[in-house]
């Protein structure tokens, strides 16, 4: 366990649902980021939040959207995907003003499945 | 245009060899480099990292060469074992946005 718990593990639904994937830290840490990783491409930064607000959208569908309640917690909202959005979705984590020297700590991910 | 290249998309070594994992960058402002390992079914994990002010950083058998001039960077392995085998990627920080770009991660093989 890296301190970065996402859910659910895996999930699978359909291109007209509606759902949500969870991130949760107890690091400290007050910078969140959503990253996708698809077969054969590199892991794509998505949206970052630092301090609960939004600093970087990386021109990602409007069929994702984030949500950022406080500095522990990252949502994923999702609604009417394309089969070609299955990926491997992960959540980290930085401490504040992306202290290099520590990285980022990245949860297990969550494996969507869109059929 | 990526950034941050690993061209080889895996690489096979015999358990007790050296591994040596490549990775290209293209960015002059990237300023930290970082190597991160990957499982199955797991997030990526911090492996090792070098500042560009430096050449070279070694923890153990991990060993990170920096060449700023070639803007390349390499991770070595060594004794390679069995459980190093997963996906390896290369990340550096720095640039706009300040942000970890990362590679396209190399699969490393260990055979017994």
């Amino acid at each position: 366990e890296t301190g970065v718990t996402q859910t659910p593990r895996h999930l699978v639904m359909g291109m007209t649902n509606k759902k949500s994937l969870k991130c949760e830290q107890h690091l400290g840490h007050n910078a969140m980021y959503w990253y996708k990783q698809s077969a054969k491409k590199p892991l794509e930064l998505m949206f970052v939040y630092n301090f609960k607000e939004q600093t970087e959208n990386n021109s990602v569908p409007s069929r994702f959207s984030p949500e950022c309640p406080n500095s522990s917690h990252l949502f994923l909202h999702l609604h009417t995907l394309q089969p070609e959005d299955s990926a491997l979705y992960l959540c980290a984590s930085s401490p504040e003003g992306t202290e290099a020297n520590y990285g980022y700590t990245f949860g297990s991910g969550t494996r969507l499945t869109v059929v | 245009d990526q950034q941050v290249k690993q061209n080889s998309p895996s690489l096979s070594v015999q358990e007790g060899r050296i591994s040596i994992l490549n990775c290209d960058y293209t960015n002059s402002m990237f300023d930290y480099f970082l190597w991160y390992k990957k499982y199955p079914a797991e997030g990526p994990t911090f492996l090792i990292s070098i500042s560009s002010i430096k050449d070279k950083n070694e923890d153990g058998r991990f060993t990170v060469f920096l060449n700023k001039s070639a803007k390349h960077l390499s991770l070595h392995i060594v004794p390679s074992q069995p459980g190093d085998s997963a996906v390896y990627f290369c990340a550096a920080f720095g640039g706009a946005g300040n942000m970890l770009t990362f590679g396209g991660g190399t699969r490393l093989m260990v055979k017994p």
